[in-house]
């Protein structure tokens, strides 16, 4: 079946690095994403992988993918109060597409 | 470049009366979605169209809710009778994806029509 997972809930130091870990259940996923939910607005998408890479980085985020443990990270880098959000990760049905969410991660951030 | 156009962002309504929620995806989009967002939770898919034709509605309560994608642009999701429990955010959202084309998959989200069922 299809499934996503990840922690609820992750507070860290302004400045410090955040890592928000997902697992997912559909191998035959060719992309994985990396969403932000900010209050009162839709998802944002932050960054993507390609199920044959894993890693990608992008300024403050990287994104770590161990295919073989179905295992998805996002790693921010000196954390900013305006990173305070709920992040999802999603992977995308090899069958027909769509996008399945996990239940969100939502990252608190202390000045 | 206009967004994912959803209205009305805001609707109380009481159990077993109607709703509709209207979405105008980004522009030469051909896939459109429909998730249920409830508070504290991820988005779950009701239902995907590409073009005017579904694709996935195996999660969309049939009993109650319906949608259409006419002419392959804006669509509506209805919900009659509403029930305590579909109180949540509908989110619209429209990707680029076509059959046999390759992409990347983005799904651009509106920003959603929150639904209070009293």
């Amino acid at each position: 079946g299809e499934d996503v997972e990840q922690s609820l809930f992750l507070s860290v130091r302004e400045g410090d690095s955040s890592v928000i870990n997902c697992t997912y259940t559909d191998s035959s996923s060719t992309y994985l994403y990396w969403y932000k939910q900010e209050p009162g607005a839709g998802l944002q998408l932050l960054t993507y992988i390609f199920s044959n890479m894993d890693m990608k980085q992008d300024q403050r985020l990287t994104v770590l993918l161990n295919k073989k443990d179905k295992h998805l990270s996002l790693r921010i880098a000196d954390t900013q109060t305006g990173d305070s959000a709920i992040y999802f990760c999603a992977e995308r049905s090899g069958n027909t597409g769509k996008l399945i969410f996990g239940q969100g991660t939502t990252l608190q951030v202390k000045p | 470049e206009a967004g994912v156009a959803q209205s009305p962002r805001y609707k109380i309504i009481e159990k077993r009366q109607s709703v509709a929620f209207w979405c105008n995806p980004i522009s030469g989009h051909a896939t459109l979605y429909w998730y249920q967002q409830i508070l504290g939770q991820g988005p779950k898919l009701l239902i995907q169209f590409q073009n005017n034709g579904v694709v996935d509605d195996s999660q969309l309560p049939k009993d109650r809710f319906s949608a259409e994608r006419l002419k392959g642009v804006d669509s509506t999701l209805k919900i009659q009778p509403a029930k305590l429990e579909d109180s949540a955010v509908y989110l619209c959202a429209s990707s680029l994806d076509v059959a046999g084309v390759v992409s990347t998959g983005e799904l651009f989200f509106g920003e959603g029509s929150r639904l209070t069922v009293l």
